[in-house]
């Protein structure tokens, strides 16, 4: 069974701080995507990965695909309050792109 | 254009019963996905379909069953309801590209079974 960890799972930081999410697993993954979730509402597609060591940006935040595809990281710069909310990532299976394992979750609150 | 449309948004169910819930997925998206979250949890994987076939299925009892129309909207059901079946489910339409494909989720239907 493929297992996506999250780490950390809860994180409260200050407005303008920056901070790091991790996602890993031991199972190689044909591409990686993130999201955010708000209390009520479904999750929201962030950002996919697919090459080894890919880099992608989006305003603020920064994802990264690892070189062997097993593991992904985001980084946000200057955390706002509308930063808040649940981050999932979700990997892609290799045999096939339909089914997407979900981890754990980080749950983040950004105070102003 | 409409997103993911799901219902009912909240239900309460007894143990043992019965329940049926409902995606219709972005216009022009063929497949839907179903996914289970617990609270407290990332989704899990329950089911794919795609021009009314089963595509994938997740590690779920048999009692989670679920169907495709041809108008691509699509049915959950799950019988003898369980405590352990209280969760958000959602539902999701999906475009296959070249970066995999693109999942947007519904708003999702909270079932509380008591």
């Amino acid at each position: 069974t493929q297992l996506l960890e999250q780490s950390p799972q809860f994180l409260s930081i200050q407005e303008g701080e920056n901070l790091t999410v991790y996602c890993n697993s031991s199972s190689v993954f044909s591409s990686l995507q993130w999201y955010r979730q708000e209390p009520g509402e479904g999750p929201v597609l962030l950002v996919t990965v697919v090459t080894g060591g890919e880099v992608k940006k989006l305003k603020r935040l920064t994802f990264q695909f690892g070189d062997a595809r097993k593991d992904s990281s985001l980084h946000i710069t200057a955390a706002q309050p509308g930063d808040t909310g649940l981050y999932l990532c979700a990997g892609a299976e290799l045999r096939g792109t339909y089914k997407y394992i979900f981890g754990t979750g980080t749950r983040l609150k950004v105070l102003a | 254009d409409a997103g993911v449309t799901q219902s009912p948004t909240h239900l309460i169910k007894t143990r043992g019963q019965h329940v049926t819930l409902r995606c219709s997925p972005i216009s022009g998206h063929k497949s839907v996905s179903w996914y289970q979250q617990v609270l407290g949890q990332g989704p899990q994987f329950i089911f794919q379909y795609y021009e009314k076939e089963e595509r994938g299925r997740g590690n779920f009892p048999d009692r989670f069953s679920a169907r495709q129309f041809p108008n691509y909207s699509s049915e959950l059901n799950v019988n003898a309801l369980l405590l352990g079946d209280s969760a958000l489910y959602l539902c999701a339409s999906s475009l296959p590209g070249a970066r995999g494909e693109k999942l947007f989720f519904g708003s999702g239907t909270q079932l509380s079974v008591l």
